[in-house]
């Protein structure tokens, strides 16, 4: 069965700092891996998207995720963090069905 | 992208009483997700709505707690039945998203509060 694991439930950086959230993903057959964004009291945001194209893949406000097949990992990272990142971050997997990890809160600190 | 409305925004309900919500999207879709994201927890698949057919429930959920409509390709609903305090969370809606190539577009959600 597919699954997500979020390493960390809560990333603290301080402002200007690389950000790194972990994700790390469970499935028998090639995934179509997501991250997405909560801002407080909002829905959801699509950050960026892995559908089997190249493995580095760009998305909206400066994140970027690396899909590494060895490691099954699909890692989100920003080269500099800043205040208005503060948010709640979804790894999620697709097989069928989005099914999302537990989450990791990201505190930016002045 | 789709856009997807969702309504109510909110709503503070009586326990033992239902709650229907509706999505409605901007375009015709095959699937339609719902949601439960608790308190401070992740989001939970409920149930997959295909236009025509009963729905899918995932495990842990059932049919006489969470009923479904999906009347058309661009309309669903969801009721929470006989609601306790326990069900208090974020209920979302959702379509797989053809124009941004298999992301989900989601609802902006309904915050439910049972007392």
């Amino acid at each position: 069965a597919q699954s997500v694991t979020q390493l960390g439930s809560h990333v603290s950086v301080s402002e200007g700092a690389l950000v790194l959230l972990r994700c790390n993903y469970s499935s028998s057959v090639p995934p179509y891996l997501f991250w997405y964004v909560q801002y407080p009291n909002q829905g959801l945001q699509l950050l960026l998207k892995y559908t089997s194209a190249a493995t580095l893949v760009k998305g909206i406000n400066g994140f970027e995720a690396e899909f590494k097949k060895s490691e099954t990992s699909f890692h989100l990272t920003k080269p500099s963090a800043h205040m208005s990142d503060a948010a709640e971050y979804f790894c999620a997997v697709k097989t069928g069905k989005l099914i999302f990890g537990q989450g990791t809160t990201l505190q930016v600190k002045p | 992208s789709a856009v997807i409305s969702q309504k109510p925004s909110r709503d503070i309900c009586q326990r033992g009483t239902s709650l229907t919500i509706q999505c409605q999207v901007d375009s015709q879709v095959t699937m339609m997700f719902w949601y439960r994201q608790q308190p401070g927890q992740s989001l939970t698949l409920i149930a997959t709505a295909n236009q025509g057919s009963e729905a899918t429930y995932e495990s842990g959920f059932v049919i006489d707690k969470f009923p479904i409509s999906r009347p058309n390709l661009t309309f669903s609903t969801l009721t929470v039945s006989n609601m306790s305090p326990e069900d208090s969370s974020i209920y979302l809606c959702s379509v797989e998203d053809g124009a941004t190539n298999y992301g989900y577009t989601f609802g902006s959600g309904t915050r439910l509060t049972v007392v």
